[in-house]
């Protein structure tokens, strides 16, 4: 079945650091792939997505290319801030369209 | 107003007690979802439903049931509850015509079984 496997956390940086979030999936056929962020005391919320290979998808700085020769979803960001701090879920949506397949999520930490 | 609402926020209870944790949304999506969130084990899904006539178990429904009572609400229950149901859960709906199944939270219900 599909799967998504994401780096495990805490990551912690410091302001103006650089991210890389590190996401890769199993999945039959050509899936849609999404990042999703949690923000302490809050449900998920979508930050970016990509439905097609090498669709880029972008928001709020953070960044993820869907790389289908490497069966990968990174989310990157350039410079951080401390309100990045949050668990992000990397998850990937079957060609039927039905259910998401979440990874466990990664913590981010920023220190001012 | 939040578009996906659950009630209760919070709710502790004791082993065996029925406990029915509701969601409503005022987004007009035909499709609703709830899922378990453990620490470490990121979202599982529970059960889901593409329409109110239509309730499908996901990966981990043992223990618990669903009813669709109308396009907007969708509620799970637990029959009897054990304590290693205490999790974060979330409701959550999407767009039948959205091509890529972007999915909308609620804020969660914290349950606490003792």
């Amino acid at each position: 079945g599909d799967s998504v496997t994401q780096m495990e956390g805490p990551v912690t940086l410091s302001e103006e650091a650089f991210l890389t979030i590190n996401c890769t999936y199993t999945a039959t056929g050509y899936p849609s792939l999404f990042w999703y962020v949690q923000y302490p005391g809050e449900g998920l919320q979508l930050l970016l997505k990509a439905t097609k290979a090498d669709d880029k998808g972008s928001n709020k700085g953070f960044e993820a290319t869907y790389r289908k020769e490497t069966t990968s979803f990174h989310l990157e960001k350039g410079s951080v801030q401390v309100s990045d701090s949050a668990v992000y879920f990397c998850a990937l949506s079957d060609q039927g369209y039905s259910t998401l397949t979440f990874g466990k999520g990664t913590m981010l930490l920023v220190s001012p | 107003d939040a578009d996906v609402t659950q009630t209760p926020r919070n709710r502790i209870t004791k082993t065996g007690k029925r406990i029915m944790l509701e969601c409503s949304q005022t987004k007009g999506h035909d499709r609703m979802y709830w899922y378990r969130q453990d620490p470490g084990l990121g979202l599982q899904l529970i059960y889901y439903s593409f329409d109110v006539k239509d309730i499908n178990k996901g990966e981990i429904s043992d223990g618990y049931s669903v009813s669709r009572q109308a396009q907007a609400k969708f509620s799970l229950s637990l029959e009897s509850a054990i304590p290693n149901q205490t999790a974060l859960y979330f409701c959550a709906t999407s767009d039948t015509d959205g091509l890529d199944n972007e999915q909308f939270f609620g804020p969660g219900t914290r349950l606490t079984v003792l």
